[in-house]
Formats: C-alpha cells, sequence, structure tokens
C-alpha cells in the first residue's frame, strides 16, 4: 500500500477566508492524481483529475495545482463558504492487478463557520 | 452528473447472517465497479475491483469467500458479506467508472453495517 498523506487532518475557517490543503504522494509511477469532496451524509464527489507536472484546474472558487516530481499537490478554496465545509479526499492512482485502482488518504475535514 | 445509487444505507443484523449490498450506475454503463471498506478514522480502504462479466480482484488481506462481489451487468454491482461477524462491522461504500481510466469515479452514498 502506498502512502497518501493529506495535511492537514482539519481546519476551521471563517466565511470569507482563503483556506489550502496538501496532499502528499510517492512520486514514482505516477499516473493520477484525484480530488474528490465528501459532505456528510452524501457520496464523494468528484473535484478533479489530474495527471500532468504543473497542471492547475479550477472549479469556481476551487482549484488544485500539481507537482509530480516532487509528489504533492495544493488544493485552494478561495472566499470559503460555509457550504464548502466537507472532507476533502486525494487520492492517487496505481496499477494494480485489475487496472489502475485509487488509494486514498485521510482527508481533510474543512469547517466553514459564518 | 453520473449517479451511483447504493443500498441499503444501513443495515443493523445478528451475527452469522449474510448481507448483501447493491451498487447500480443510474445513467452511465459501468465497465469497472469497486468496493471499499472505511472503519473510523481511517481512510477509504480498497477492498475489490470487478470488472463486468469477470471475477474480482481482491486485495490482499480482503477474503473473496467472505467478501462475495458479482458484477453481472453493465449497471449492477453487489457485495455479500457471508456470516457477518461484528468485526465485519463497518462503512461499505461502492463506486463505478466507465471505461475510460482517467474518468473521475462516481460513488454511492454508502452502507453503514453494524453486527451485532
Amino acid at each position: 500500500i502506498l502512502n497518501v498523506e493529506q495535511s492537514p487532518q482539519s481546519l476551521h475557517v471563517q466565511e470569507g477566508d482563503s483556506t489550502n490543503f496538501t496532499c502528499s504522494f510517492p512520486s514514482s509511477n505516477f499516473y493520477a492524481l484525484h480530488w474528490y469532496r465528501w459532505e456528510t451524509a452524501k457520496s464523494p464527489e468528484a473535484l478533479f483529475v489530474m495527471t500532468l507536472n504543473g497542471d492547475e484546474k479550477k472549479k469556481g472558487r476551487i482549484s488544485a495545482t500539481l507537482n509530480t516530481k516532487e509528489g504533492y499537490s495544493y488544493l485552494y478554496i478561495k472566499g470559503s463558504q460555509p457550504e464548502d465545509s466537507a472532507t476533502y479526499l486525494c487520492a492517487f492512482m496505481i496499477p494494480g492487478d485489475s487496472g489502475y485502482a485509487l488509494n486514498f488518504g485521510k482527508g481533510t475535514s474543512l469547517l466553514v463557520t459564518p | 452528473g453520473a449517479v451511483v445509487s447504493q443500498h441499503p444505507s444501513w443495515v443493523i443484523c445478528k451475527s452469522g447472517t449474510s448481507v448483501k449490498i447493491e451498487c447500480r450506475s443510474l445513467d452511465f454503463q459501468a465497465t469497472t465497479m469497486f468496493w471499499y471498506r472505511q472503519f473510523p478514522k481511517q481512510s477509504l480502504m480498497l477492498m475489490a475491483t470487478s470488472n463486468e462479466g469477470s471475477k474480482a480482484t481482491y486485495e490482499q488481506g480482503v477474503e473473496k469467500d467472505k467478501f462475495l462481489i458479482n458484477h453481472a451487468s453493465l449497471t449492477l454491482s453487489t457485495l455479500t458479506v457471508t456470516s457477518a461477524h461484528p468485526e465485519d462491522s463497518s462503512f461499505y461504500i461502492c463506486s463505478a467508472r466507465a471505461q475510460v481510466t482517467n474518468q473521475p469515479q462516481h460513488f454511492g452514498d454508502g452502507t453503514r453495517l453494524s453486527i451485532l
């Protein structure tokens, strides 16, 4: 099992603050990195699939960057809103016996208060 | 967006019971489906990968006779926890992916399994 580390484990910010979290992964044999948002009582929702070193992707106020050579990805949220409260998961895609599978980090739990 | 339905969402049953969990892709054909388990404060751990019409591939440490996976169609996969015991109590969640590997996985809502 390859370790995917996410930090911080949890974060509490005020509405309007911008924030960011980190996902670290093995830099060898990189295939793809996924980011998901998981709200309580819902299913994880895909945010980004990142494949190229230097990739930067954006979805509304959320953006992510990727550095495959050093093995990290940052997720940024600009002007956090209470509805951004969720656990943010990153997952490193690895080849397995039946194709490519996702190896998840433990997530960063974000709470945004008004 | 792509929708995956997982059911039931919550099960409580006695030790020794077998429990079946269904995972359905509602609006796309899921060539590959994945089953994960999550213990408290831990990450989602992949249990097995199943491709439609093939036997599932299990991760190391996951007993295939204990966790029976069937992926008989492009829209349905089932996980049966056979003769469940309290240590099988966990959160089980499925995901599905269409044919292209670099597409995101689409998750069900998960099943909370409690074995008494």
